[in-house]
């Protein structure tokens, strides 16, 4: 089970964001690697992944996003937050497949 | 650049059978990734169906497996998924969405169709 925190969050432009996810078991898989993935979803589109395997960035995703984390315990940054941030943050884990789980989601208000 | 689309009827009646279908352009379904439907009920978090893979493999999340049933079709390049005896819980947005490789394991799902909404209603 994966359990994100706060599931709601009113962040000022261009402060910093948190999100927390924590997982009840260890992420880390038998080869080492931690199948922890962060998705962005803004009002009215479908999910986009930003971040697999804990802190690798995406794609064309700025680097005010970043991933952290270890075994349990991971959470994703944005250093200064804007306007096109606002939307729902959903972890994802796939190191304990399938099924594959996501947390609850966290409404990120700007 | 892959794209998905999903189309299946808006309504479906309580007890009946959901069918959604997904169709793949920009690449081919053969491709080695797993395919999946994941959705999303109203104001609430996404949840993993199931998948599969253009051998006709599948794995389904246990919570649904009784109920559930995934397919492809090759030479059509979709696949499809049919969800029986549902009720007003099954109310939500379907997407289908492509993992990022066909190993195990992997990292997510690294693209999405724009989805479709379901109501479950009499």
């Amino acid at each position: 089970v994966l359990t994100q925190f706060p599931l709601s969050q009113s962040v000022t432009l261009g402060q910093p964001a948190s999100i927390s996810c924590r997982s009840s078991e260890s992420l880390v898989h038998s080869n080492r690697n931690i199948y922890l993935n962060w998705y962005q979803q803004r009002p009215g589109q479908s999910p986009r992944r930003l971040i697999y395997k804990v802190s690798v960035r995406d794609s064309g995703v700025p680097n005010r996003f970043s991933g952290t984390g270890s075994g349990t315990e991971f959470t994703l940054k944005i250093s200064r937050v804007e306007a096109e941030d606002a939307g729902v943050y959903h972890c994802m884990q796939s190191t304990h497949w399938p099924p594959y789980t996501f947390g609850q989601g966290t409404r990120l208000e700007i | 650049q892959v794209q998905l689309q999903e189309s299946g009827p808006g309504l479906v009646k309580p007890s009946g059978t959901l069918s959604l279908t997904c169709v793949v352009s920009g690449g081919y379904i053969t491709m080695n990734h797993w395919w999946s439907w994941v959705r999303q009920p109203p104001g609430k978090g996404l949840e993993w169906l199931g998948e599969i893979y253009h051998s006709g493999e599948t794995n389904y999340n246990p919570s649904f497996k009784s109920r559930l049933s995934i397919s492809i079709d090759r030479s059509k390049n979709q696949f499809f998924l049919t969800l029986n005896f549902v009720t007003a819980a099954d109310t939500a947005i379907y997407f289908c969405a492509r993992a990022s490789s066909g190993t195990y394991p992997n990292d997510g799902f690294n693209i999405w169709g724009h989805g479709t909404v379901v109501s479950v209603s009499s």
